[in-house]
């Protein structure tokens, strides 16, 4: 079955604690990206990768790093969290430029006391 | 920077009622594409629009593209309670950036 898997689902951390939301897909899709949700703001782009190795910033990324070694994984790091980064994660992947559909994984829910 | 402005924000519509919801580029899109989101989901693709002027429809759905390819909406016609959730539209300004909408969410009482 073709889709975007994302973990953990839920995730409660502390301030300045390192941590990892995993993205993989298993379409071959070129494209990923991390959009993070916030109520009023709809979906904003944290960071995108056009392929391996290849990847910029979107409209939000302070705070946040990413990495792409392979083509399936696109993970989210976010090196010292801050109570402001308490948000609903998404990532997504479409086959490529142009006409192309984003594939949402199931979301990411974190909390950050 | 690019901004997709989307309303209403919020509406709350009677079952049978129609509903309508509004995008707005302050540039020219290449496409527009709109997808859904159910209570406690994920945004789901359900249509892509590219040409000016250009009406899709999909059952009691029916998408927009503007003559100036800078607005969009999405009409649903006699709402059902399984339509509820929030409608986010994206445009796409140049290469894969999408930029989403604020959405809206749609209640249907019943």
């Amino acid at each position: 079955e073709a889709q975007v898997t994302q973990n953990p689902r839920y995730l409660i951390t502390v301030t300045g604690k390192k941590l990892t939301v995993t993205c993989s897909q298993n379409m071959n899709h070129e494209y990923m990206s991390w959009y993070r949700q916030d109520p009023g703001l709809g979906l904003r782009q944290i960071y995108y990768s056009m392929n391996v190795e290849v990847t910029d910033k979107g409209d939000v990324p302070e705070g946040y790093k990413v990495s792409r070694k392979e083509k399936r994984n696109f993970p989210l790091i976010l090196e010292s969290p801050s109570p402001n980064q308490t948000s609903l994660y998404f990532c997504a992947s479409s086959p490529g430029t142009g006409l192309t559909e984003a594939f949402f994984g199931q979301g990411t829910r974190l909390t950050v006391v | 920077g690019q901004q997709v402005m989307q309303i209403p924000q919020y509406q709350h519509v009677q079952e049978g009622e129609d509903f309508t919801t509004y995008c707005n580029s302050s540039t020219t899109l290449s496409n527009i594409q709109w997808y859904k989101q159910r209570p406690g989901g994920h945004p789901v693709f359900l249509i892509q629009l590219v040409k000016s002027g250009e009406v899709k429809k999909q059952k009691r759905l029916t998408f927009q593209f503007g003559e100036a390819k800078k607005n969009s909406s999405l009409h649903i016609t006699a709402t059902q309670t399984t339509d509820v959730g929030t409608y986010f539209c994206a445009g796409r300004v140049y290469g894969n950036k999408l930029v989403f909408g604020a959405g809206t969410i749609l209640r249907v009482k019943s």
